[in-house]
């Protein structure tokens, strides 16, 4: 199992970049670290994928460095619809494509 | 493009009863997973079907929960009888079929949120 550890909160003021780190170990060579946001009331929604150095779409930024046993979150310039909860997820096992969540970090976006 | 639909969307029951939840997945989607998330905890998968067949339920209490996806589509989740701590939200998700450890995205309902007294 790849188990993830993130922080369990984090607040941030409106209009700053947030970065949220998560540590994994046992991540095999080609599985992917997976990002999901979820809001209140509503089931979990994909954000970003990756398995090494930078991604980046129109919500967010994966950082991975080279020995993968790390990943960061980045959001740029928060606003406060950001506040929610964010999984980091790693394969169930090496090799394995089913997802295990966490508890996930719940950012409190402050105006 | 139309996301997953869950019905109902609440639920309330007493201990004991039986209760069922109803899934309808993203057109195309081979698998199809059950999720359950309890009140300030990650959701906690449950069983995955690919098509109409499991792939994984060694999460799901089996003597009172079942599920079925016939024609491999809809699906159902089923419990019976539902007990104090069956209280959550039970999400569906869905997603094509994946390749191990490869990129893979699923697309959840809103989920359903069953209190049981």
């Amino acid at each position: 199992l790849a188990k993830t550890t993130q922080p369990i909160s984090m607040d941030s003021y409106e209009g700053q970049e947030v970065n949220i780190t998560c540590s994994h170990n046992n991540i095999a060579t080609n599985d992917y670290i997976t990002w999901y946001q979820q809001f209140p009331s509503q089931g979990p929604r994909f954000i970003i994928q990756g398995y090494k150095t930078k991604v980046t779409n129109e919500v967010a930024s994966l950082f991975i460095p080279a020995d993968r046993k790390s990943s960061t979150l980045s959001l740029p310039r928060v606003s406060l619809s950001d506040t929610a909860v964010y999984y980091c997820l790693g394969p169930q096992g090496a090799g394995s494509y089913q997802l295990t969540f966490g508890k996930g970090t719940k950012l409190s976006v402050i105006p | 493009e139309a996301g997953v639909a869950q019905s109902p969307r609440y639920k309330i029951i007493e201990k004991r009863q039986s209760v069922a939840f109803w899934c309808n997945p993203i057109s195309g989607h081979a698998t199809l997973y059950w999720y359950q998330q309890i009140l300030g905890q990650g959701p906690k998968l449950l069983i995955q079907f690919q098509n109409n067949g499991v792939v994984d339920d060694s999460q799901l209490p089996k003597d009172r929960f079942s599920a079925e996806r016939l024609k491999g589509v809809d699906s159902t989740l089923k419990i019976q009888p539902a007990k104090l701590e069956d209280s959550a939200v039970y999400l569906c998700a869905s997603s094509l079929s994946p390749s191990a450890g490869g990129p893979h995205e699923q697309y959840f309902g809103p989920g359903t949120r069953l209190t049981v007294t």
